[in-house]
């Protein structure tokens, strides 16, 4: 069974700070990787996509794949009270139609 | 407005009974997909279309059917619920080779 995995939390970082998200998964053929936000009871957003080895950033966030280690993470610069919510971090593999979702990472951002 | 519909949004049902949750985009996107999400399990992907009559299984397809006669729909299908398909239900679509960016609201959905 493929799978991705996540610290469930809450991980509780104060208002400034830098959040870490970490992610690693099983599947040494994945391509595709993102992070997700979901706020409670709502639909999941698409933060960022990474495909290549290294950081890529996009505002106040910055993922960062390593493939040899199959890890993938994300940092959020600067963490705002509405940053509270629940990170999915999800991959896809080779052919590129199934997605597997971690079960997320629930952030608390302390104003 | 880009959006992904889905219809209803909750629904309480009697195990046995069928019934079928619709999902339509506005987006021309060739990827649509279903996934269940439970608590601590996270979401799981129960089936996917690449396209127009092109359809596959996800992870955890037991249980239910899916259909794609046009670009815009993919209605969910279960023909005999049972109360271990209470969960909340998103539809996702996506143009094809890319992430899926657009979900809809979610389907609340009980069996008793």
């Amino acid at each position: 069974q493929k799978e991705v995995e996540q610290n469930s939390g809450p991980l509780s970082v104060p208002e400034g700070a830098i959040a870490s998200l970490n992610c690693t998964y099983s599947d040494r053929g994945s391509q595709s990787f993102f992070w997700y936000r979901q706020y409670s009871g709502k639909s999941p957003e698409l933060i960022m996509s990474i495909y290549s080895n290294g950081d890529k950033e996009d505002g106040r966030f910055t993922a960062q794949l390593n493939k040899a280690s199959q890890y993938v993470s994300l940092l959020i610069r600067d963490s705002q009270p509405s940053d509270s919510a629940t990170y999915l971090c999800a991959v896809r593999g080779t052919g590129g139609f199934k997605t597997i979702f971690g079960a997320g990472t629930r952030l608390f951002v302390k104003a | 407005e880009a959006q992904v519909t889905q219809n209803p949004r909750y629904l309480i049902t009697v195990t046995g009974k069928k019934l079928t949750v619709t999902c339509s985009q506005n987006m021309n996107h060739e990827y649509m997909s279903w996934y269940r999400q439970d608590p601590g399990l996270g979401l799981r992907q129960i089936y996917y279309s690449m396209n127009v009559e092109v359809t596959d299984k996800g992870d955890v397809p037991e249980g239910y059917k899916v259909s794609r006669k046009e670009k815009r729909n993919f209605p969910l299908i279960l023909e005999s619920p049972s109360p271990n398909q209470t969960s909340l239900y998103f539809c996702a679509s996506s143009r094809k080779g890319e992430s899926e960016a657009f979900f809809g609201q979610g389907t609340r959905l009980t069996v008793v």
